[in-house]
């Protein structure tokens, strides 16, 4: 089977632009979270959705949001692009919501903002 | 407030050694601790979990941790280190109703041959 998939690998934008990072979850999973990893960090806690709903959200500004689709993919979309944004996207899809169902974690998307 | 601290940046170890990765928590209620790995362009992985009962869990790849609550610790452990182990180590603590994982900042284990 496969596993959680993330598109774009890369990307590179410029301040004040807008970006959009996409995650299909493993089949069956309904739960998507997301996580912000800055360079020499751990990952941060952005989003969980679980069964198309918002069910937890991390300390991240209003230019950060996300959403889940019928079919329980998911996007990050990220206005006015800040230097600080740079960093590893995680996206982490489980068969259900709570830390009993494990997490499987996306190799992420890097995002370079200039 | 809830944190994770991971004490060691960086660690190196000579293939064959034994290893200990720290970690403490601070937590309001009883923690769910995890321990990831995370190799160079990849997303993490797995190791193990704690969620209740036997304190000593074993996980993947020869890993095992103990959960000391007077210590408010979750060490890594492994007793003889492999040169595929280099990679970044994650200790992590959940609440059992999220997905919310709060991640301490991480140890890079280098293995020397």
């Amino acid at each position: 089977d496969a596993g959680v998939t993330q598109s774009p690998t890369h990307l590179i934008k410029t301040r004040g632009q807008h970006v959009t990072l996409r995650c299909s979850p493993i089949s069956g999973h309904k739960s998507v979270s997301w996580y912000q990893q800055v360079l020499g960090q751990g990952p941060q806690f952005i989003f969980q959705y679980y069964e198309k709903e918002e069910r937890g959200r991390g300390n991240f500004p209003d230019r950060f949001s996300a959403r889940q689709f019928p079919n329980y993919s998911s996007e990050l979309n990220v206005n006015a692009l800040l230097l600080g944004d740079s960093a590893l996207y995680l996206c982490a899809s489980s068969s259900g919501q709570g830390a009993r169902y494990e997490q499987y974690f996306g190799p992420g998307t890097r995002l370079t903002v200039t | 407030a809830q944190s994770v601290t991971q004490p060691d940046i960086h660690i190196t170890v000579s293939e064959g050694a034994s290893l200990e990765l720290r970690c403490n928590y601070s937590y309001g209620a009883t923690p769910y601790l995890f321990w990831y790995v995370q190799s160079p362009g990849q997303g993490l992985q797995l190791l193990l979990k704690y969620f209740s009962g036997d304190t000593l869990v074993q996980g993947i790849k020869g890993f095992e941790a103990e959960f000391k609550r007077s210590q408010s610790s979750f060490n890594l452990r492994k007793p003889s280190v492999h040169w595929s182990d280099a990679a970044e180590y994650f200790c992590a603590v959940g609440p059992y109703n999220t997905d919310k994982l709060i991640f301490g900042t991480g140890t890079r284990l280098q293995v020397f041959p």
